[in-house]
């Protein structure tokens, strides 16, 4: 499978405690970006790297999110002390970055966290 | 402010019939345009997009339309197949105006009965 993939598929912790999510994004794409989805909604914004360089931040992004891209390939995506308002559905998707105005994003399957 | 509108929650279609999801979008900045089928508990699937420059982009029974005085664009799936019982979500971006990110509507749920 080539696509985007995300661990864990499900994380369920309780308040106070700090998570961790990993992303691998389609080989040999430039660009890896975060969404958040709640239920009803849209996927929202929250952040994006271009290979290692993190160049937009959602206000959405508390100082309690933090994200990487160490090498300019998988990211990990960090909360620390998880509320209740954190229970989302966490996306990752990849783009080539090769193309301004045409640049298309592929979504992995996504990190349902559920904080109790 | 919701810059991604998608005033129809669900819309529901004889199998074979054609099926139509409308988006508005407020920001003229947007130039690049993106829809994307969801089904629960998986990740939003690309189906296809379309540029600022041209109005109509098909792919197979996919067929999205852009009206840029109107802000709006629209899906067409013909025929329409039970298997494309999802979620719709309409997706825009601002790349030439230097922001990368996504901005998606909420959604609109499609049931295709057989």
């Amino acid at each position: 499978d080539t696509g985007v993939s995300q661990n864990p598929r499900h994380k369920i912790t309780k308040r106070g405690q700090n998570v961790t999510f990993r992303c691998d994004p389609i080989s040999e794409h430039n660009r890896l970006y975060w969404y958040r989805q709640t239920l009803g909604q849209g996927p929202e914004f929250l952040t994006y790297f271009q290979n290692e360089a993190q160049l937009e931040k959602s206000r959405l992004l508390s100082d309690r999110f933090s994200a990487e891209r160490p090498k300019g390939s998988f990211s990990t995506l960090e909360i620390q002390r998880t509320e209740q308002g954190d229970s989302a559905m966490y996306l990752c998707a990849s783009s080539p970055g090769l193309a301004l105005s045409t640049d298309t994003q592929y979504f992995g399957p996504g990190t349902r966290l559920t904080v109790l | 402010d919701q810059q991604v509108k998608q005033n129809s929650p669900s819309l529901s279609v004889q199998e074979g019939r054609i099926s139509i999801l409308n988006c508005d979008y407020t920001n003229s900045m947007f130039d690049y345009f993106l829809w994307y089928k969801k089904y629960p508990a998986e990740g939003p699937t690309f189906l296809i997009s379309i540029s600022s420059i041209k109005d109509k982009n098909e792919d197979g029974r996919f067929t999205v339309f852009l009206n840029k005085s109107a802000k709006h664009l629209s899906l067409h799936i013909v025929p329409s197949q039970p298997g494309d019982s999802a979620v719709y979500f309409c997706a825009a971006s601002a790349a030439q105006g230097g922001s990368e990110k996504l901005v998606f509507g909420k959604g609109t749920k499609l049931t295709v009965n057989p």
